[in-house]
């Protein structure tokens, strides 16, 4: 069974500041990453995701993201954060093989901009 | 435009009623999903289909039921023998296929029970 743990549940950050959100995660088979994001009372939106190649990923809204491997992690970055990036993220993972393609998701990490 | 619809977007039940919650996809997607969220508890897994005619049950698929008559179509009923309804209902939808797992879903229906 896969598990995602996101071990901040709130990190505040000023504007224009770099942020990080922090993503383990534990499977016994090789996996798929993804981040997502959610304004309030919205579904969520895919910001990025790891399949395979480069271990930098890059998105949208200027969002990036490293998979290692040998650290089971995924966090999230992006070097400067405007007021519009106030949301709740999500790590997510899935099993590489065919048939089992559901998402387990972390808790989620709400991400509070202070101008 | 092609996405997935979820409706209504508000639902109040009377506890002991059953209700269903919409979920209409075209984006001729083979896979579906209900997530249920609550604060501080991420989306957890309900029940999922992969293919029509055929569903799973998720983490917490007691008081819930699903079906799979269509393709386009995944409604969600919460039924009484759930005993805490009250949440924020996600549906989704995929490929399913290998390497191609990204999810897209739709907007949401939040259930009060009065």
């Amino acid at each position: 069974a896969q598990s995602v743990t996101q071990l901040d549940s709130q990190v505040p950050v000023f504007e224009e500041a770099p942020v990080e959100l922090r993503c383990n995660y534990s499977s016994s088979v090789s996996v798929y990453l993804f981040w997502y994001v959610q304004y309030p009372n919205q579904g969520l939106q895919l910001l990025l995701k790891y399949l395979s190649g480069s271990t930098l990923v890059k998105g949208i809204n200027g969002f990036e993201a490293e998979f290692n491997k040998s650290q089971t992690s995924f966090h999230l970055r992006k070097p400067s954060v405007h007021i519009s990036d106030t949301a709740e993220y999500f790590c997510a993972v899935s099993e590489t093989n065919f048939g089992n393609e559901k998402l387990t998701f972390g808790t989620g990490t709400r991400l509070t901009i202070i101008p | 435009d092609g996405g997935i619809t979820q409706s209504p977007k508000y639902l109040f039940r009377k506890e002991g009623q059953n209700v269903t919650l919409s979920c209409e996809q075209n984006l001729n997607h083979d896979a579906m999903y209900w997530y249920r969220q609550d604060p501080g508890q991420g989306l957890r897994l309900i029940y999922y289909s992969q293919i029509v005619n055929d569903f799973q049950k998720g983490d917490i698929a007691e008081g819930y039921s699903v079906s799979r008559e269509k393709k386009e179509s995944f409604p969600l009923t919460v039924t009484s023998a759930q005993k805490n309804p009250t949440a924020f209902y996600l549906c989704a939808s995929s490929m399913a296929r290998q390497g191609n797992t990204e999810a897209f879903f739709g907007q949401g229906t939040r259930l009060t029970v009065v």
